[in-house]
């Protein structure tokens, strides 16, 4: 059965510590990795990835893919009160569009 | 655009009762996705549509989930009867694939929060 797990399922930082999120996955057919921030509503789109090694960044946000260990991180720099959030972490599996979301990451982030 | 609208945004109902929920997804977007969220199963899609045909429904929990597309613009997901472990927060998502599949991005909706009592 195809799985995405995150870890740690909560984290409590202050302001300017730097935070890592992980995702491991096991599917069948993987095509992408996504990471969505989650405040009080819907899911919003930060990073999708699609090869080993390639880093991508916004701003205070980066993150990574291993597709031979399977798995992929998020960091956040110099974290603020804004960022605190849950952050989801899903695999696109096989050429249908399907996103299998992991637990999520629950960031608190103190002043 | 204005992006992918759904509604009720809550809906508080008894048990036994028809529960029908609407998902109107941007336009152009060729694929639509229902999920439901709950604290202790996070994110669980429960049926995805591609050009309005459904693609896959393994995710719905029983009978008592239906899901429909009449048209482009339109899905509705109902259930009847809705019993107290149904409740949780639903979102519709849309993706902009344009006839290849997966470009993996989702716009969701601000989803529709179901308590059954």
């Amino acid at each position: 059965e195809d799985k995405v797990v995150q870890s740690p399922l909560s984290l409590v930082v202050h302001e300017g510590d730097t935070v890592t999120l992980n995702c491991s996955y096991e599917v069948t057919n993987f095509r992408s990795l996504l990471w969505y921030k989650q405040e009080k509503k819907a899911p919003t789109f930060l990073f999708m990835l699609t090869s080993s090694g390639i880093e991508k960044k916004s701003g205070r946000l980066s993150s990574i893919l291993d597709k031979k260990e399977l798995f992929s991180i998020l960091n956040i720099t110099a974290t603020q009160t804004g960022d605190s959030a849950v952050y989801l972490c899903a695999v696109e599996s096989g050429n249908t569009g399907k996103l299998i979301f992991g637990q999520g990451t629950t960031l608190q982030v103190k002043p | 655009d204005a992006g992918v609208i759904q509604s009720p945004r809550h809906e508080v109902t008894e048990m036994g009762q028809e529960v029908t929920l609407r998902c109107k997804p941007i336009s152009g977007h060729d694929y639509l996705f229902w999920y439901r969220q709950t604290m202790m199963r996070g994110l669980e899609l429960l049926i995805y549509f591609n050009n309005n045909v459904p693609i896959d429904d393994s995710g719905m929990p029983e009978d008592r989930f239906s899901a429909k597309m009449p048209n482009a613009s339109f899905s509705t997901l109902k259930i009847q009867p809705s019993e107290p472990r149904d409740s949780a927060v639903y979102f519709c998502a849309s993706s902009p694939t344009s006839g290849r599949a997966g470009t993996g991005e989702l716009f969701f909706g601000e989803g529709s929060r179901l308590t059954v009592l």
